[in-house]
């Protein structure tokens, strides 16, 4: 069975700066996905960005971005220039052809102005 | 593209009523939907694979006969809970995807239940 562990149950950060969220995971598959979600205070999920565990390069989308370290299995999401739309827990999730998806606790995140 | 709705996004029913709850994929097919189940500041928790034609699998733990889930056409599950208690009372959320796994999921809003 497949775990997903996210060691930081809250953050916070100062508006326009940098943030980083861990996220590590644990399969004995090769082939996978990992995603992150947010749900913000609306409770709405919404995918922030994804990464194929076959692709080296970290994937990007505008200020968030990914550190993928498959060897070991860390997949961190780093944002930048923080914005007060950006308070929102944040799911790590791993899904794969054989298995159902599997989500972190959750890292709460607040943006401070 | 690939929205998911769910519907109602609020309902209150007095215990021992039943209540439906509706996800439809608007704007792709969806032969598989999962059903979630949330506490405050908590992960999802995962009830149960809608299957379209076929039974639902159900996590370890659920009541099947409690949460009863049909999965009738490829656009739209529905989860009833059942003779619902005030233990029932908690955020369920639905979610589907147009292309899994590598597409990722998407969710629909939620349904917050209270059952008084």
């Amino acid at each position: 069975a497949q775990t997903v562990t996210q060691s930081q149950p809250e953050m916070s950060v100062q508006e326009a700066e940098t943030v980083t969220l861990s996220c590590t995971y644990d399969t004995s598959e090769n082939n996978y996905y990992l995603f992150w979600y947010k749900q913000p205070p609306s409770r709405q999920m919404i995918l922030v960005i994804r990464q194929e565990a076959y692709k080296q390069q970290n994937a990007t989308e505008n200020r968030f971005s990914v550190n993928f370290q498959k060897a070991a299995k860390s997949f961190s999401l780093k944002i930048s220039d923080s914005q007060l739309g950006d308070t929102a827990m944040y799911f790590c999730a791993f899904t794969s052809v054989k298995s159902k998806s599997t989500f972190g606790d959750g890292t709460t995140l607040t943006v401070k102005p | 593209g690939a929205v998911v709705s769910q519907h109602p996004s609020r309902v209150i029913c007095k215990s021992g009523t039943s209540v439906k709850i509706e996800c439809r994929s608007l704007d792709f097919q969806a032969t598989t939907m999962f059903w979630y189940r949330q506490f405050p500041k908590q992960s999802l928790m995962l009830m149960a694979t809608s299957n379209e034609g076929s039974k639902a699998t159900y996590e370890q733990g659920v009541e099947k006969d409690k949460f009863l889930i049909n999965h009738a056409s490829l656009t739209l599950s529905t989860l009833t809970v059942t003779s619902a208690h005030p233990e029932d009372s908690s955020f369920y959320i639905c979610s589907a995807s147009p292309n899994p796994p590598s597409y990722g999921y998407t969710f629909g809003s939620g349904t917050r239940l209270t059952v008084v």
